[in-house]
């Protein structure tokens, strides 16, 4: 099993471009989530969801949009992309949002 | 408003125990304990989590006071590879989010 799987791994972008970063888990978990982790920092949520077709605000979903369209994806879109946002980008899912898995995490650029 | 309270950072000797503790003095009656580390850049990976008994697995030991208002992570046996950021989260049962606070930044030394 792959487990949680984050693409793309880094990316950089100027400042009003859109992109959408994808989340995909084969462990047939309920629950995902998207966080971001700022130098230093600890993570904050941005949105999750806890099945197909729900999702929910987090911390800091600003400038952020989500969709659960299928179970095992889970879409983080940005779709004006501002240097706030520069961060590093983690997804996770979760049978019931106890057991987090997390991916490997995805580095974004906005200059 | 912060659910934790944890030290910023620790050091621990490698062979040692560590004991990391953290405070969550406006928990409630169902609201888990969980923690977490991250190793590194890489994605946080979970280690433990309860209620209010004490817990042990393969990776640590979750020590939860009587009133439990605080709690410590106990890694018994330090290895290099420990050093980390740990995270202690409070959690509500019912909640569907996981927020993760600043962590306290373990470094394990020779």
């Amino acid at each position: 099993n792959a487990g949680v799987t984050q693409t793309p791994k880094f990316r950089v972008l100027k400042t009003g471009q859109s992109m959408t970063l994808l989340c995909a888990q084969d462990m047939n978990h309920e629950y995902m989530y998207w966080y971001r982790q700022d130098p230093g920092m600890g993570l904050r949520l941005i949105h999750y969801s806890v099945g197909e077709g729900t999702t929910a605000k987090g911390e800091v979903p600003d400038g952020y949009n989500v969709s659960r369209l299928k179970k095992q994806n889970f879409l983080l879109g940005l779709e004006s992309a501002a240097p706030s946002q520069t961060s590093v980008y983690f997804c996770a899912s979760a049978v019931r949002g106890e057991k987090l898995f997390f991916g490997s995490g995805t580095q974004l650029s906005v200059l | 408003d912060a659910k934790t309270t944890q030290p910023p950072s620790m050091d621990c000797a490698e062979g040692r125990a560590a004991n990391l503790p953290c405070n969550h003095s406006t928990i409630s009656g169902n609201e888990y304990v969980y923690w977490y580390r991250q190793i590194h850049s890489q994605g946080p990976q979970y280690i433990i989590h309860g209620l209010k008994n004490n817990e042990t697995n393969e990776m640590a030991s979750l020590i939860i006071t009587e009133d439990r208002k605080s709690s410590t992570l106990i890694l018994p046996h330090a290895t290099l590879r420990d050093t980390a950021v740990y995270y202690c989260i409070v959690r509500e049962g019912n909640n569907n989010d996981m927020r993760f606070g600043a962590g306290t930044r373990l470094t394990v030394k020779p």
